[in-house]
């Protein structure tokens, strides 16, 4: 069974650039959800994707955008990057609402 | 607001010495509480889901408890390789998505 895998792992971009992220799912798992983890940090929740459509988002602004394809891989797109982006971003994958999230190890986004 | 407090932020213990971690949570209605394990530079990693009050999980040397306001994680004779940054989630039941909310974590280090 694959697990979530995530690329890049590590990615380093300018103030204003914008970057897009991808995730793969593990097998079975409809449900896709991103989170920002600042260093010393719990992660914190950006957005959930269940069968292609935004399912809950949390406090961060516009500029942070999604896509969920029909294999339901996952990508979450960052536009006019600020400095204070640069953190660890997690996708998670569950196969439903009462099952636990499985995360993968994250791109590591550092903004210069 | 849904909010977790883990504590202590960090714990130092020697191998065999046991201790237990801590997380409080104020969530409108739980549908279940999460212990993972994240090490450096990785995604966290799942290890329990707690659902009501009173209900034990067990794995290895690590046994997670639940109350109405908070969780304990108790390790017993730990070894070094249980060095780990440990997070505590709750899943809210309001709010329709499935998003997580997490705590910073505690940082647990075990010496030989």
């Amino acid at each position: 069974e694959t697990g979530v895998t995530q690329s890049p792992t590590h990615l380093i971009k300018t103030r204003g650039q914008q970057v897009t992220l991808r995730c793969s799912s593990q097998s079975g798992h409809n449900t896709v959800s991103w989170y920002q983890q600042a260093l010393g940090q719990g992660p914190q929740f950006i957005f959930q994707y269940y069968r292609e459509e935004e399912n809950g988002r949390g406090n961060f602004p516009p500029r942070f955008s999604g896509l969920q394809f029909p294999n339901y891989s996952s990508e979450l797109n960052v536009n006019a990057l600020e400095l204070d982006d640069s953190a660890l971003y997690l996708c998670a994958s569950s196969s439903d609402s009462n099952q636990p999230q499985h995360f993968g190890d994250g791109t590591r986004l550092s903004i210069l | 607001e849904d909010q977790v407090t883990q504590s202590p932020e960090a714990l130092r213990l020697q191998e065999g010495e046991s201790s237990s971690l801590n997380c409080s949570y104020t969530v409108s209605g739980l549908r279940g509480l999460f212990w993972y394990r994240q090490d450096p530079g990785k995604g966290p990693e799942f290890l329990f889901t707690l659902y009501s009050a009173g209900e034990e999980k067990e794995k290895e040397r690590l046994k997670a408890t639940l109350t109405k306001k908070e969780s304990f994680l108790h390790i017993t004779a730990p070894k070094p390789e249980d060095s780990a940054t440990y997070l505590c989630a709750v899943h809210p039941s309001q709010g329709g998505s499935e998003k997580l909310v997490f705590g910073k974590g505690t940082k647990l280090t075990v010496n030989p």
